[in-house]
């Protein structure tokens, strides 16, 4: 059972215009979410995060919107540059046993930026 | 550089052998996650450390997996008896131990069984 999806395998947008990548999750006790971005042959570089307090979370290009009801979040970049191609993760979390607060991830989404 | 680091960063072997791998956190982080990706995946979560403790493992690290974190400092994942479907990447990351808080990765071992 995916409790972390990503539906869109792949994106492609235009330099300088948003790019929006979507992930949804079935587990309620998610309370911290986190995207990242990888390159081939590289580990996860942390882009932003997000607490289930909040609804939104900037920085600087990078927003991070949170729809709890619709346990839905999505990453907008803005404006859309050629080195953000890259595959970007989104992955959940909740205090586990422990204090484990281990990441469920998504299975990806890649990011082309045409220039 | 005081990222996490990972050695080594790639590693082929033949079915059956026994590989080692080994993860350094960032300085002073009491807790350190092992993950596993495979081609078309997202990281999946292996095994938990708080400072020396193992204290979370994940249904995917059969008996044939150990990790360890003497001292709690660094870390090594061993896979005895590797078969092809270990075949894999890697992933090390850390972080504080201040409650909810961010994982910082390393750069991954990639792992080949042939």
């Amino acid at each position: 059972d995916q409790q972390v999806k990503q539906n869109s395998p792949s994106l492609s947008v235009q330099e300088g215009r948003i790019s929006i990548l979507n992930c949804d999750y079935t587990n309620s006790m998610f309370d911290y979410f986190l995207w990242y971005k990888k390159y081939p042959a590289e580990g996860p570089t942390f882009l932003i995060s997000i607490s289930s307090i909040k609804d939104k979370n900037e920085d600087g290009r990078f927003t991070v919107f949170l729809n709890k009801s619709a346990k839905h979040l999505s990453l907008h970049i803005v404006p859309s540059q050629p080195g953000d191609s890259a595959v970007y993760f989104c992955a959940a979390s909740s205090r586990g046993m422990d204090s484990s607060y281990k990441l469920i991830f998504g299975s990806g989404t890649r990011l082309l930026v045409r220039p | 550089d005081t990222g996490v680091s990972q050695d080594p960063r790639h590693k082929i072997t033949k079915r059956g052998q026994n590989v080692t791998f080994r993860c350094d956190p960032i300085s002073e982080h009491n807790r350190l996650y092992w993950y596993r990706q495979t081609l078309g995946q997202g990281p999946e979560f292996l095994t938990y450390f708080q400072n020396e403790a193992q204290l979370e493992k994940s249904r995917l690290l059969s008996d044939r997996f150990s990790a360890e974190r003497p001292k709690g400092s660094f870390s090594t994942l061993e896979i005895q008896r590797t078969e092809q479907g270990d075949s894999a990447m890697y992933l090390c990351a850390s972080s504080p131990g201040q409650g909810r808080e961010t994982q910082y990765f390393g750069p991954g071992t990639r792992l080949l069984v042939l």
